[in-house]
């Protein structure tokens, strides 16, 4: 069965850099557009980016201004989140989305999600 | 950036009651239009997609209609396990989600 476990979240200091990692299993990774999604504590959900089956697109939300970027390693079935100049406005889970084969805008199975917390 | 706006923002209903909430699209998105169930504590999961289509596995109560700017979740018969929060999803630019539905028991 599917499969999508995040890790790599904590606590970091504003201004600091993390990255996100996103392990998949039980379906061809490499044939799939994969996402990143985040929900703040208590609120709803947010779209953060997307990657194309093969890395060679990718796309984030206009609202992260390029701080943040996703890649992938088909090789080692592994999603990334570079998240760069973080603010305290970051906190949230984040959320591994797979897309659906039909069109990668249907996200058909979520991870567990990561916690990432932005404080000094 | 086309904005999703679900209401109510939450909801009491007795066990077996029908239960609708609706999407509004701030523009035309044809179909491009999925539903998301998120229990407490839990991840999202696709219930409907397009619209109108039941996803794989999911029970026939939940159903969605609509198409172009209004859309339309129901539960037909509210069961205690489908206590959560409820987001409507566009996808005919990029993707955003609506606010969210809270379901409860009364």
């Amino acid at each position: 069965q599917v499969q999508l476990v995040e890790s790599g979240g904590g606590v970091v200091q504003p201004g600091r850099s993390l990255r996100l990692s996103c392990a998949a299993s039980g379906f061809s990774f490499s044939s799939y557009g994969m996402h990143w999604v985040r929900q703040a504590p208590g609120k709803g959900l947010e779209w953060v980016a997307v990657i194309s089956y093969d890395g060679s697109n990718e796309y984030s939300a206009d609202s992260l201004k390029g701080r943040f970027t996703v890649s992938r390693d088909n090789s080692k079935n592994t999603l990334y989140l570079q998240m760069n100049r973080l603010r305290p406005e970051d906190t949230a889970v984040y959320y591994c989305v797979k897309g659906d084969m039909t069109t990668v805008w249907v996200l058909d199975y979520w991870g567990q999600g990561t916690l990432v917390t932005v404080s000094s | 950036d086309i904005q999703m706006t679900q209401s109510p923002s939450s909801l009491s209903a007795s066990v077996g009651d029908r239960v609708t909430i609706t999407c509004q699209a701030s523009q035309d998105i044809s179909n491009y239009l999925n539903w998301y169930q998120q229990k407490p504590g839990k991840a999202p999961e696709l219930l409907i997609y397009d619209a109108s289509n039941l996803e794989t596995g999911v029970p026939s109560r939940f159903s969605g209609s609509g198409s172009g700017t209004d859309f339309t979740f129901t539960i037909s018969s509210l069961q205690p396990e489908d206590i959560a929060t409820f987001y409507c999803q566009q996808y005919d630019n990029v993707l955003t989600f609506g606010g969210g539905t809270k379901v409860e028991i009364k």
